[in-house]
């Protein structure tokens, strides 16, 4: 059974530019969701995918955007970054339907400057 | 939405010892509650889980209880060993898409 593994696991980005972040999800996992875990805080809800289609989303601008691909692997985009978008970005896959138990990757540590 | 508080922030027990930590949830919607264990430079990972349909769930050294009515659940590892040392999160769900997370606690067993 292969994991969540997400890339890349650490980048520095400066204030304004873009990054994408990939995550590919567990074998037999159809749902991917994303988390931005701030340094000493729990992780927060930014989106869900299901079928390549957002099911769902926390109170995150729209400079966070996402995709899920047809083999469910996905992509977190933030556009704009600013200071505050420092944080552990982590990757969750699931089966949709019933309280799925979340599946996480190790995440990626973004570092704006 | 849905607000979860977690206490305490840390916690040091000695090797043996058990540790509890609690939860406590604004909406009375969610009806799943789980319980994650971070360690450092890792993601989050399930170590239990309860429905509001149960009360009570044992898992050996683990285990976790729910009260509905007051809207708390707490999370109890009896007979502790240093590799439970590590960060724990409890979440609170109603909808299956969106688990919302309490600021953890960071446990740290001394030998």
């Amino acid at each position: 059974e292969t994991g969540v593994t997400q890339s890349p696991t650490h980048l520095i980005k400066t204030r304004g530019q873009q990054v994408t972040l990939r995550c590919s999800s567990q074998s037999g996992h159809n749902t991917v969701s994303w988390y931005q875990q701030a340094l000493g805080q729990g992780p927060q809800f930014i989106f869900q995918y299901y079928r390549e289609e957002e099911n769902g989303r926390g109170n995150f601008p729209p400079r966070f955007s996402g995709l899920q691909f047809p083999n469910y692997s996905s992509e977190l985009n933030v556009n704009a970054l600013e200071l505050d978008d420092s944080a552990l970005y982590l990757c969750a896959s699931s089966s949709i339907g019933d309280h799925g138990e979340l599946f996480f990757g190790e995440g990626s540590r973004l570092t704006v400057l | 939405g849905e607000n979860v508080e977690q206490h305490p922030s840390t916690l040091s027990v000695q090797e043996g010892d058990s540790a509890v930590i609690k939860c406590t949830y604004s909406d009375s919607a969610s009806n799943y509650f789980p319980w994650y264990k971070q360690e450092l430079g890792k993601g989050p990972q399930l170590i239990i889980d309860i429905r509001s349909n149960v009360g009570e769930k044992k898992d050996q050294r683990i285990a976790v209880t729910l009260n509905k009515t007051a809207k708390h659940f707490s999370l109890h590892i009896t007979e502790t060993q240093p590799e439970d040392s590590a960060v724990y999160f409890c979440a609170a769900s109603n909808t299956g898409n969106q688990f919302y997370f309490g600021t953890g606690t960071s446990l740290t067993v001394i030998p």
